[in-house]
Order: C-alpha cells, then structure tokens, then sequence
C-alpha cells in the first residue's frame, strides 16, 4: 500500500505571492490533517477534513485555507506569503472513523523570501 | 487547554542501553489518547506507539514501550536496546476527547532529539 504523499517536497516562494500544497492520503483514507512545523513553534494542527468537510481547524489566519477532493485528495492554500510562513507542511491521513493510528507524509519544506 | 511538556530538549544514550523520554500532559477530557512519533532528518512523522487512556496495560511495540502514570499525567516513551538508527527527534502527542467520528487532532510537544553514541 503506498504511503501519503505530498507535492512539492520543496518549494521557494516571494513574499505576497500565493502556494498551493497537496497531499494524497492512503488508499482507503478518509482524513486528512495538516501541521505547520517551525523551529519556534514547533507543530501547530492548522484543519482536518474527513469526506470533503472542514471537521476541525487551528488558530490560523484566514490566509491558510484547505479543501478536499471527493478522491480525499488535500489542498492547502496559502495567500500573500510573509516570511514567518517558512516551514515544514505535514499532512496526516487516517481512516477517519475512530482508528487511532495517523500515517504522516514527507511534508513540503516551504521557504519564503 | 490541553497542553503536552517535553521538558528534555536532548538526551544521549549509548548504544544497546536503553533511554526513558518525559512526556507530561494537562487536559480535562477522560476520553484521549498519547502518541508518540518518532522524526528523523528528512522529516517524516513516524508513528511508534500509541495509548489510550482507558487502557489498563501499558503499550508496547517493540523496542517501544510506554510508562502510562495517569494519575500523574505522564507517558514517558521507553526504548530499549538503542540503536545507531535511533537518533532522531521524538514527539509526544495527545489526541484530546476521542469520540467515533469525532476530530483526530494532535497536540504535539516540543520534542526531545535523541542522539544515540556508538
């Protein structure tokens, strides 16, 4: 079974402009999550979907939105990029019906200058 | 506000001993559940061990184990017989009011880098 993949694995991005990110959670998973990491932050729970419904979301700006596909396929979205936006973008998918386990991507390494 | 305390931000171990990571957590929900992940230097999350509050008996996967004191609050991760492999960053995590169907949300803790000396 392949494992949650996510697209970029890098990206360099200008400040004010706009990325999106993607993630293809497993075969079968209906969940996905997804987590900024900073070294001063740590990580932070931005949303979750489950069946192309916002379940929960983070203390954010409303910069930072997400959808999902009816596929379960994720995307998030970040507009007018600052500096403070570098991070490591992880998305976590899981079947979404009470299993604990939550399976992580490689995550997108986002870098704004 | 349920919240997750790594107090350790390193921690050396030699190899083939084994090493014991803190993890205290607050919340208010009798319902939860605690992970722990381990993050090497590309950056995936991997999943090591996980425990849910109603269990009676600790966890273990493994080399993994985790030391449930609930009444103090604390799941330390336990990993025995350490590996060169071993060295990474490690994550506790909590899972706030587990309900079917209801948010898989983390709280991640701060992590402790764990370096494993040959």
């Amino acid at each position: 079974k392949a494992g949650v993949t996510q697209t970029p694995r890098y990206l360099i991005k200008t400040r004010g402009q706009q990325v999106t990110l993607s993630c293809s959670p497993i075969s079968g998973h209906r969940s996905v999550s997804w987590y900024q990491q900073t070294p001063g932050q740590g990580l932070q729970f931005l949303f979750e979907y489950f069946s192309e419904t916002q379940r929960n979301k983070g203390n954010f700006p409303g910069r930072f939105s997400g959808r999902q596909f009816s596929n379960s396929r994720s995307e998030m979205n970040v507009s007018t990029l600052e500096l403070g936006d570098s991070a490591l973008y992880l998305c976590a998918s899981s079947p979404g019906t009470g299993a604990y386990e939550q399976y992580f991507g490689p995550g997108t390494r986002l870098t704004v200058t | 506000a349920q919240k997750i305390t790594q107090t350790q931000p390193g921690m050396f171990v030699q190899e083939k001993e084994a090493v014991t990571l803190d993890c205290t957590y607050d919340t208010s929900d009798p319902s939860y559940g605690l992970f722990w992940y381990k993050q090497p230097s590309s950056g995936e999350m991997i999943f090591l061990i996980y425990q849910g509050s109603y269990d009676q008996q600790n966890a273990t996967e493994g080399r993994y184990s985790l030391n449930f004191q609930k009444a103090r609050k604390s799941a330390n991760l336990v990993i025995s017989a350490s590996q060169l492999g071993d060295s990474a960053m490690y994550f506790c995590a909590m899972r706030p009011k587990i309900t079917q169907g209801g948010s898989e949300k983390l709280v991640f803790g701060k992590g402790t880098k764990l370096t494993v000396n040959p």
